[in-house]
């Protein structure tokens, strides 16, 4: 399969900025996506961008794609303790594909008090 | 809101049993999946549907089989269970098309073969 890498933690204090990093393989990937899973649960999609965009900020989260390079981050403001999460970035292979997604392999997000 | 439902939230098998997973989905998706997920490694898909009988292997297929007799519903299916197989599984549907189509998760199954 493709390999989409993340680091695995991240450690933050209550209030700063959080920016988890991702990099995908596909550059044919034409959307791509955050996903939250809090402990013992599913995934939750949180965002996504599509692949002719640099940028997209959806309230506290901004994302940032810089396709040349294939890095995609996820960025959030003001973090609280309830963003305490693993969370997976995602590339779509596409219609052509079944629509099947590529996973990394999450960044477990630690928000100090 | 797309609903994704998974029978058990946790589970618990001996070695050689035949266990079966299910999952239903709403919201008249074509494409459904199933994915294992252990730390580290993130999510690994075993096998995906992408009609009524129709099956394709993921990366991750042995040992494992699935079955969608209706298009609502995708079975996972140990056949003979072994410990290497506890772990997370994640059942996902998704709309066949272009543009922005997520997947949409249900709330998994913890599986235990002790």
């Amino acid at each position: 399969g493709e390999d989409v890498e993340q680091s695995l933690f991240l450690s933050v204090r209550e209030g700063d900025s959080s920016v988890i990093n991702c990099t995908y393989t596909d550059s044919s990937s034409t959307y791509l996506y955050w996903y939250k899973q809090e402990p013992g649960a599913g995934l939750q999609l949180l965002t996504y961008i599509f692949s002719n965009m640099d940028m997209k900020q959806d309230q506290r989260l901004t994302v940032l794609l810089n396709k040349k390079d294939k890095h995609l981050s996820l960025r959030i403001a003001d973090t609280q303790t309830g963003d305490s999460a693993i969370y997976f970035c995602a590339e779509s292979l596409g219609i052509y594909n079944f629509n099947k997604f590529y996973f990394g392999s999450g960044t477990k997000l630690n928000v100090k008090p | 809101d797309v609903k994704v439902t998974q029978s058990s939230r946790y589970l618990v098998k001996r070695t050689g049993e035949k266990v079966f997973l299910e999952c239903v989905q709403d919201m008249d998706h074509e494409n459904m999946f199933w994915y294992r997920q252990d730390p580290g490694l993130g999510l690994r898909l075993i096998y995906f549907s992408y009609d009524v009988k129709m099956k394709e292997k993921g990366d991750i297929p042995e040992g494992y089989s699935v079955s969608r007799e209706k298009k609502e519903r995708f079975s996972l299916i140990l056949e003979s269970a072994s410990t290497n197989q506890t772990s997370m599984y994640l059942c996902a549907s998704t709309q066949i098309g272009q543009g922005n189509q997520p997947q949409h998760f249900g709330d998994g199954t913890r599986l235990s073969i002790l």
